[in-house]
């Protein structure tokens, strides 16, 4: 299972793109790059996850580099409640050991 | 249907008490997932059930004993626990096979040992 390294913290104004980066240079191949969030005390929430290629859907984009060692979740228009931690894990999406990194704490902001 | 449902949502026991969680999905999944979450941390993972048996076990204390009785349900019976065991236990389901897709958690129960 790889690791991802996500930047601690960040800050978005409201209404802007708010654009979380990660790297998982030891990513494998059969392992897809999935994004959750958690939003205080709550369940993580599953985003959007892809393989190699961009994803998009209602909450958020996906962009994963061509040669899939970083990828970049895209909230296009960042509200208040999109205030939460933001976990990237690579994962196979089996009953395998799906992994929290750290995470990145993404403070919206008026 | 595509809720976790996890039971109690807040829970109290003493060291000596036995005690266990519940966790129950209806969406097909035949793989489970048991977490443990500190304040400020990201939850880490304790047990994986695959097709209602025990696959991967991150060398939990003995004191944590998951079981799953069936394909909607897994449990986690709690025995002479610790005050440091205290935190949100959080259940996740998924498909095992087929094309990937996201796993589900849920709420979490929050565990105080007294």
């Amino acid at each position: 299972d790889a690791k991802t390294t996500q930047p601690p913290s960040m800050d978005c104004a409201e209404g802007r793109a708010a654009n979380l980066p990660c790297n998982h240079s030891t990513i494998s191949g059969n392992e897809y790059v999935y994004w959750y969030r958690q939003i205080h005390s709550q369940g993580p929430q599953y985003i959007i996850h892809g393989l190699k290629n961009n994803e998009t859907n209602e909450m958020a984009s996906l962009i994963i580099t061509e040669d899939r060692k970083s990828s970049t979740l895209i909230l296009p228009h960042a509200t208040l409640r999109d205030t939460a931690v933001y976990y990237c894990i690579a994962w196979t999406g089996t009953a395998s050991k799906l992994t929290f990194g750290t995470g990145t704490r993404l403070q919206v902001t008026l | 249907d595509t809720e976790v449902t996890q039971t109690p949502k807040h829970l109290v026991m003493g060291m000596t008490n036995k005690k266990s969680l519940k966790c129950e999905q209806h969406m097909g999944h035949r793989a489970m997932y048991w977490y443990k979450q500190k304040a400020k941390k990201p939850p880490e993972l304790m047990f994986v059930y695959s097709y209602e048996k025990l696959s991967i076990n991150e060398s939990v204390p003995s004191r944590f004993s998951p079981e799953c009785p069936n394909s909607s349900l897994l449990n986690l019976h709690l025995h002479a626990l610790q005050p440091e065991d205290s935190a949100l236990y959080l259940c996740a389901s998924s498909y095992k096979s087929g094309t990937p897709t996201e796993a589900f958690f849920g709420q979490g129960t929050r565990l105080t040992v007294v």
